[in-house]
């Protein structure tokens, strides 16, 4: 079965470059979420989208934006990344069939920020 | 506010041993879902199990089992004859039940060390 898909799965980037992150969702899942997962730490709830527009937000910095397109991918775009961003960043998809009860995540992006 | 507490940091058994990885969980709202991911060295986060508030039935799947107790608010979870592959780090999740987006509020995780 087709599963969410993250690119790139590994990114390096210096100080103070951009970066830019992309999920599909499974097909005919309208939702996506962000979230970041630093070194030993819990994943946090960055922002979320349905049906191309931003539902929830939760502690994604300034320097991030995030959006949903037409087809349902969603790109996260990062600026003057800090080393502090360094992190494992998923993206996750919901289905209004299943009433949003059950996200299914991607493998992850890795970014390292030197 | 919703509030997932794993107080297990770290757990190391030999391989066969039974262990459980303990869940409490606060919330406001009466509905609500409970969830339990695998996270193995690889990164990837496995969805285990989704229990809603009104299930308080205990679910067993293969060495896997959990147990929900709404009075004590926990939902813990027990691997039974561990394996080296039993070895990542667990996170256990909760969401409201109604409403809105699905944006699970996670624990710090427990890591599972497995030996052989």
């Amino acid at each position: 079965a087709a599963g969410v898909i993250q690119s790139p799965r590994h990114l390096i980037k210096e100080k103070r470059e951009t970066a830019t992150l992309k999920c599909y969702p499974i097909p005919r899942h309208d939702t996506v979420y962000w979230y970041q997962q630093g070194p030993g730490q819990d994943p946090q709830f960055l922002i979320s989208f349905y049906e191309k527009m931003q539902s929830d937000k939760g502690s994604i910095p300034d320097r991030f934006s995030a959006q949903q397109f037409s087809d349902y991918h969603s790109e996260l775009n990062m600026s003057s990344l800090e080393l502090g961003d360094s992190a494992l960043y998923f993206c996750a998809s919901s289905s209004p069939s299943r009433g949003r009860t059950e996200a299914f995540f991607g493998q992850g992006t890795r970014l390292t920020v030197v | 506010a919703q509030k997932v507490t794993q107080a297990q940091t770290e757990i190391s058994v030999v391989e066969k041993e039974d262990v459980t990885l303990d869940c409490v969980y606060e919330t406001r709202d009466t509905t609500y879902y409970l969830f339990w991911y695998k996270q193995p060295p690889s990164g990837e986060l496995v969805f285990l199990i989704r229990r809603n508030s009104f299930d308080e039935q205990n679910e067993i799947s293969g060495r896997y089992s959990w147990n929900f107790q709404k009075s004590t608010s926990s939902f813990n979870f027990t691997i039974t004859a561990s394996q080296v592959v039993d070895s990542a780090v667990y996170f256990c999740a909760l969401r409201k039940g109604s409403g809105g987006s699905y944006i699970p509020t996670f624990g710090r995780g427990t890591s599972l060390i497995v030996h052989p």
